[in-house]
């Protein structure tokens, strides 16, 4: 069965300094990897998608995130964070008819 | 935009309650699923549906079943709540004419507490 491991529960990260999130994942295929954000009181919003091809994808926000299969991992970074990134962020693995599994989150906390 | 509404964003039941909770998509979507969100655990897969009156089980259907009479409609139902289902719970839809490459849409969420 998928799996995914996002190792840190919380971050801190002073304003304007870059970011980056963990997220390593078990999947015996080739695996369809997302990351969502969570703003306070709100649905997940979608970050960026890796399906295939280049596997440095863009996303919304200034997010990018980079696949490596010979590490199993699809982290994310950002190169300069704002004080409105504060969120927790959900990596997740694509897998059967169409369910996802989410890892357990990250919550990034910005400090001024 | 695809819009997913959920009914409630709070909702307050006793122990024992049947409770209902709605979802509706407005994009035609095949798939729609429920989740449920607790702190330190992420998102646990409940029900999922790929088609009207088709469900399926996900990895934590105990205590829950869903309906979904109408393409747009899924409902979650609490046949008899208990106070360990207090939780935040989500709804999500997506197409299913690509395979699992099309990202899930979510809705804001029901925080629901049983007392």
């Amino acid at each position: 069965a998928q799996s995914v491991t996002q190792p840190d529960i919380h971050i801190t990260v002073s304003e304007g300094a870059s970011l980056e999130l963990r997220c390593n994942y078990s999947y015996g295929a080739t695996p369809y990897l997302f990351w969502y954000v969570q703003s306070p009181g709100q649905g997940l919003q979608l970050l960026l998608k890796y399906f295939s091809g280049d596997t440095l994808v863009q996303g919304i926000k200034g997010f990018e995130a980079e696949f490596k299969r010979s590490q199993s991992s699809f982290n994310l970074r950002k190169p300069s964070v704002h004080w409105s990134d504060a969120a927790e962020y959900f990596c997740a693995v694509g897998a059967g008819y169409s369910t996802l599994t989410f890892g357990k989150g990250t919550m990034l906390l910005v400090s001024p | 935009d695809v819009k997913v509404t959920q009914s409630s964003r709070y909702l307050v039941k006793r122990t024992g309650e049947k409770v209902f909770l709605e979802c509706v998509q407005d994009m035609d979507h095949e798939n729609m699923f429920w989740y449920r969100q607790d702190p330190g655990l992420g998102l646990r897969l409940i029900y999922f549906s790929y088609d009207v009156k088709m469900k399926e089980k996900g990895d934590i259907p105990e205590g829950y079943s869903v309906s979904r009479e109408k393409k747009e409609r899924f409902s979650l139902i609490l046949e008899s709540a208990s106070t360990n289902q207090t939780s935040m719970y989500l709804c999500a839809s997506s197409p299913s004419d690509t395979p699992v490459n099309q990202p899930q849409h979510f809705g804001d969420g029901t925080r629901l507490s049983i007392l």
